[in-house]
């Protein structure tokens, strides 16, 4: 089975700008979550996708956005970017009906915003 | 709201040596309890979860985790520690929202240092 996959590896960006990170799921998992984990802490719950829609969410700002397609795979947007925003972003995806679920991350997006 | 405190932020361990991290957590229901460990520029690995049953986990690489109701914790053990074994550990607890699978709530790591 192919584990979860995230795109791009590394990416800079200028203060205000937008940035797409894209993630694919686990082959079988439909549900997507999004993780900021700041240098040194660990990683904070933005937002959850299960069946294409927004189902959980945490303390983040709505400049902070997603999508789940049909396929399960899923995008992370986040517009107006600040130096805060410097991060490495990980992806997790999970099936529903797993008690308790079963996590799997991918390797992260290291976003630097300058 | 959940919270997990992972009260040791560094700890050192010889080579061989036994290893117990601390995670306590606290939740209103019975949670979710996972352990992930994540090397350097890397993502997380699963080592191991909890929702019921017996309170000792079993999970890969030789480890293993007792919940412990009474006193809110969840810690990790190991009987030998490998030089391989130096990484950070996450504790995390999740909750059930019926559903389907919700968030999980991070502690804040223990990054973990073996002697040779």
């Amino acid at each position: 089975e192919t584990g979860v996959t995230q795109s791009p590896t590394h990416l800079i960006k200028t203060r205000g700008q937008q940035v797409t990170l894209r993630c694919s799921s686990q082959s079988g998992h439909n549900t997507v979550s999004w993780y900021q984990q700041a240098l040194g802490q660990g990683p904070q719950f933005i937002f959850q996708y299960y069946r294409e829609e927004e189902n959980g969410r945490g303390n983040f700002p709505p400049r902070f956005s997603g999508l789940q397609f049909p396929n399960y795979s899923s995008e992370l947007n986040v517009n107006a970017l600040e130096l805060d925003d410097s991060a490495l972003y990980l992806c997790a995806s999970s099936l529903a009906s797993g008690n308790p679920p079963g996590y799997t991350f991918g390797s992260g997006t290291r976003l630097t915003v300058v | 709201a959940q919270s997990v405190t992972q009260p040791d932020i560094h700890i050192t361990v010889s080579e061989g040596a036994s290893l117990e991290l601390r995670c306590n957590y606290s939740y209103g229901a019975t949670p979710y309890l996972f352990w992930y460990v994540q090397s350097p520029g890397q993502g997380l690995q699963l080592l191991l979860k909890y929702f019921s049953g017996d309170t000792l986990v079993q999970g890969i690489k030789g480890f293993e985790a007792e919940f412990k109701r009474s006193q809110s914790s969840f810690n990790l053990r190991k009987p030998a520690v490998h030089w391989s074994d130096a990484a950070e550990y996450f504790c995390a607890v999740g909750k059930y929202s019926g559903g389907g699978a919700d968030g999980l709530t991070f502690g804040k790591g223990t990054h973990l240092i073996i002697q040779p």
